[in-house]
């Protein structure tokens, strides 16, 4: 597609449960960057890919956290045992490489609810 | 992030007047973004500063970047309705990995 992707738009789920936020790149970048964006942190880095590669894994909060990139294209970021404190807007950027300094483009997010 | 200082915080001007913000570092920059946000969108790529002293325009936008003091600073001349938004800053201190974002600035044109 023209631009980042992201899946889906919005959505509530109970907390205990599992929740997979899907991000779709655009084609040809390399580099996929997880953010989260809430009212109380603002806008904070989770991970990103190089390729498959996640070299940072440094801003996920806790083990509840995880993502995966395959095929060097779509990634999945999966949050085991939601949590009320999850709740926020996740945001999926991708870039031409990850070294150098390349324009990140940005997704529309996912607003996550947590009830 | 506090790494990443904007000011002020919000910002209501009358359409038509010039308006700036400020963003601060307290670690070295290798490069710093500015990026809009409208609600409930994703972030729209303004314009990207590296070198100290560089400047850098698009429309009615300039962004300018001050190695020396870690700082940048946005420039919007005529504000129209369409400038407003949120801003957000972003620093990036490792060559092309995550950014670090400010606060955000909150701006509002009244018509």
């Amino acid at each position: 597609g023209a631009g980042v992707s992201q899946s889906p738009s919005n959505k509530v789920t109970e907390k205990g449960k599992d929740v997979e936020l899907r991000c779709d790149p655009i084609s040809g970048h390399t580099a996929l960057y997880w953010y989260r964006q809430s009212l109380g942190q603002g806008l904070e880095f989770l991970i990103y890919f190089q390729g498959n590669s996640a070299p940072d894994k440094s801003g996920l909060p806790s083990d509840r956290f995880s993502a995966e990139r395959t095929g060097g294209s779509v990634s999945t970021l999966t949050i085991q045992r939601t949590q009320q404190e999850d709740s926020a807007v996740y945001l999926c950027a991708s870039s031409l490489r990850a070294s150098g300094l390349n324009e990140q483009f940005f997704g529309p997010g996912t607003r996550l609810t947590v009830l | 992030s506090q790494e990443l200082e904007q000011s002020p915080q919000s910002l209501i001007v009358q359409e038509g007047k010039n308006l700036t913000i400020n963003c601060t570092s307290s670690k070295t920059l290798y490069g710093l973004y500015w990026y809009k946000q409208k609600y409930g969108e994703g972030l729209i790529f303004l314009m990207m500063l590296q070198k100290g002293g560089e400047e850098k325009s698009h429309e009615k936008i300039t962004a300018k970047l001050d190695e020396k003091k870690q700082q940048s600073s946005l420039h919007i001349t005529a504000s129209q309705p369409s400038h407003a938004g949120i801003y957000l800053c972003g620093a990036d201190r490792a060559a092309g990995n995550k950014l670090t974002f400010g606060g955000g600035t909150r701006v509002l044109v009244k018509p």
